[in-house]
């Protein structure tokens, strides 16, 4: 298995602009979780799923952020519109049953200037 | 959400073994201890994790206080490339979150 894949791994965009972060999960994993981490806030849970059902979504932190998890191969964090005090990097990352052990993408990190 | 608490940072000499604690004690009876990691510009890494009992594997060594509301990453023999941040978390049927994590450095 390729782990959990987070694309794209770099992105720049202009404050204002839509910004989507994938994340592909491991075959068979039934929880995704999505976090932000930055130096001052440090790693941040944003949201997680259950069995592609979002069951917590209390970090994500404005109206602005938004997730979906369509099926259990996918996963998207939105920011629209995004601003510079989202720069940072997100991570996502799945795992095969509650209590199991979490695999971590590679994380995407994002600027916006 | 249970609360952890780690010391900001620790040293340690290479080669030598290093002794991780972290507070849990606010744990719920069914959460299990994850300790994960975090090397410079890279994601989070599981290490290990436990229930009740002491837990080893080819990383690292988890010794869970009897009462639970304790545990301790042990790295037997210390190297350069265990330089990271180490999180404690306990997980089990709600959310997995990060506290700031002990920085760990380890002296050639």
């Amino acid at each position: 298995d390729a782990g959990v894949i987070q694309s794209p791994r770099h992105e720049v965009t202009e404050m204002g602009q839509e910004v989507t972060l994938r994340c592909k999960p491991i075959s068979g994993h039934n929880s995704l979780f999505w976090y932000r981490q930055t130096m001052m806030r440090g790693l941040e849970l944003l949201i997680y799923f259950n069995n592609n059902v979002p069951i917590d979504d209390s970090g994500m932190p404005e109206d602005r952020f938004s997730a979906k998890m369509p099926n259990a191969s996918f996963s998207t964090l939105k920011i629209q519109p995004s601003e510079p005090r989202d720069s940072a990097v997100y991570f996502c990352a799945s795992i095969p049953y509650r209590g199991g052990r979490a695999f971590f993408g590679q994380g995407t990190r994002l600027t916006v200037v | 959400d249970a609360k952890t608490t780690q010391p900001n940072s620790m040293e340690s000499n290479e080669e030598e073994p290093v002794h991780l604690p972290c507070n849990h004690s606010t744990i719920s009876g069914t959460d299990y201890i994850h300790w994960y990691r975090q090397l410079p510009s890279q994601g989070p890494e599981y290490v290990i994790h436990g229930l009740t009992s002491n837990v080893n594997n080819r990383m690292a060594s988890l010794a869970i206080a009897e009462d639970r509301k304790s545990s301790t990453l042990i790295l037997h023999r210390a190297t350069l490339r265990d330089a990271a941040v180490y999180y404690c978390s306990p997980f089990g049927n709600e959310k997995l979150t990060f506290g700031t994590g002990t920085r760990l450095t380890i002296i050639p």
